[in-house]
């Protein structure tokens, strides 16, 4: 069966620090991962996309890595902002279709 | 990029009711949109897939009678609550598929339904 696992499931760090969200996959045949940002009350907004062959992947503050071989992602925000606070979803597809395998999410909450 | 538009935001309804809720692709077409629910704390789930021009695909366990599906056109996709019942409460979203190999799906801001 097709999983993703996040951790942690909730998180709470101070204004300007970093932090890390882990992804765990069971996908397969993998085809990309994504991660998203979901604000309370809001749709996904789609953060970083990576595909097999690709280790790390950098949006802004957003780095995102992936290792195939272990099936693990995460997710490293730095110098965090208020504005970060929200649901950060792992999302992995296999290669059939459109086929989307969300996680949880990591609910994120930077304080002042 | 590609938006999707989603409307209402939010919904209050009366248990018995209908609701729609649409979707619409702004500066694309879309022959497929995806049609999620969200429990709190929950991942999304998908629910249904629309095709312009056919039929919906819906999930297992998904009533199609109840969640009925429309995708009118190139760039509009209707999802209708029949018969709401309190348990139908959840965040409802859509979603475009992916314009380019590198881009991310196109969420809609999503549609808050309470029934009462």
């Amino acid at each position: 069966k097709n999983q993703v696992e996040q951790s942690p499931q909730s998180l709470i760090i101070l204004e300007g620090k970093n932090c890390t969200l882990q992804c765990n996959y069971t996908v397969s045949p993998f085809s990309n991962l994504r991660w998203y940002k979901q604000d309370t009350g809001r749709g996904p907004v789609s953060l970083t996309i990576m595909t097999f062959s690709e280790n790390t992947k950098s949006n802004g503050r957003y780095t995102a890595t992936l290792d195939a071989d272990t099936k693990q992602s995460s997710l490293h925000i730095t110098a965090s902002q208020l504005s970060d606070s929200a649901s950060y979803i792992c999302v992995v597809s296999a290669n059939s279709g459109y086929a989307l395998n969300f996680g949880k999410g990591t609910s994120l909450l930077v304080t002042p | 990029g590609a938006v999707v538009s989603q409307h209402p935001s939010r919904v209050i309804c009366k248990s018995g009711t209908s609701v729609k809720i649409e979707c619409r692709s702004l500066d694309f077409q879309a022959t497929t949109m995806f049609w999620y629910r969200q429990f709190p704390k929950q991942s999304l789930m998908l629910m249904a897939t629309s095709n312009e021009g056919s039929k919906a695909t819906y999930e297992q366990g998904v009533e199609k009678d109840k969640f009925l599906i429309n995708h009118a056109s190139l760039t509009l996709s209707t999802l209708t609550v029949t018969s709401a019942h309190p348990e139908d409460s959840s965040f409802y979203i859509c979603s475009a598929p992916p314009q380019r190999e590198s881009s991310g799906y196109t969420f809609g801001s999503g549609t808050r339904l309470t029934v009462v």
